[in-house]
């Protein structure tokens, strides 16, 4: 069990670029969650799946934002025509469904949009 | 809309102290309850999950309580080290349904120990 593992850890692109960013879960865990953060901010939810299925989006999710995770195991983050706004920490988190849904994170990927 | 709320918002204490944070939040139906670490730059490292029924977690010199009747937990750390330095984050989520896992963090308690 090497944990959740992020890619890029960091990206720093011009605004108006498109950008993606790369989550693998812990193997076993069937639920995968993309939280961004801000500096000084805790965590904020975004998106979440169980396998394949998308199956809540929070409203900071604007259409410029598309999450996947094709065949229920990685999971791709996606911002369209980046703004300054979307300078964070995009961090990927996944679950089991037994030990009470204990969510384990990864590292993170920091974007600084210029 | 559940709210979550972490004080004191920094803490600076000398090594081998005990000391509390505190988390309060304003909707305790059913909720789990988890702490977490994160490291300047770093992701977040899970300490203690205490599920809606249980009233504590403990791992090693680490003491999370729960009390859901007044909206509070309480992580304990005993003996604290410089090593300890780091921004601690309470986080609650429903314990079933279809938000299993969408979690509400408060916006952490920055601890700094000094040798």
């Amino acid at each position: 069990d090497t944990g959740v593992s992020q890619d890029p850890r960091h990206k720093i692109t011009k605004r108006g670029q498109n950008v993606t960013f790369r989550c693998d879960p812990i193997s076993e865990h069937n639920r995968l969650y993309w939280y961004r953060q801000t500096l000084g901010q805790g965590p904020e939810f975004l998106t979440y799946f169980q396998n394949e299925a998308q199956l809540e989006k929070s409203r900071l999710l604007s259409d410029r934002f598309s999450a996947e995770r094709p065949k229920g195991s990685f999971s791709t983050l996606e911002i369209q025509r980046t703004e300054q706004g979307d300078s964070a920490m995009y961090l990927c988190a996944s679950s089991a469904n037994r030990g009470g849904g204990e969510l384990f994170f990864g590292e993170g990927s920091r974007l600084t949009v210029l | 809309k559940q709210e979550v709320t972490q004080i004191p918002a920094a803490l600076s204490v000398p090594e081998g102290e005990n000391l509390v944070l505190n988390c309060s939040f304003t909707d305790s139906a059913i909720y789990n309850l988890q702490w977490f670490r994160q490291d300047p730059g770093k992701g977040l490292t899970s300490l203690l999950l205490i599920q809606s029924s249980q009233r504590e977690q403990t791992s090693g010199r680490l003491n999370a309580s729960l009390d859901k009747s007044s909206g509070r937990s309480t992580l304990y750390i005993a003996a604290s080290q410089p090593g300890d330095s780091a921004t601690y984050l309470c986080a609650v989520f429903k314990a079933g349904g279809t938000s299993y896992g969408k979690l509400t963090f408060g916006q952490g308690t920055i601890l700094t120990v000094h040798p």
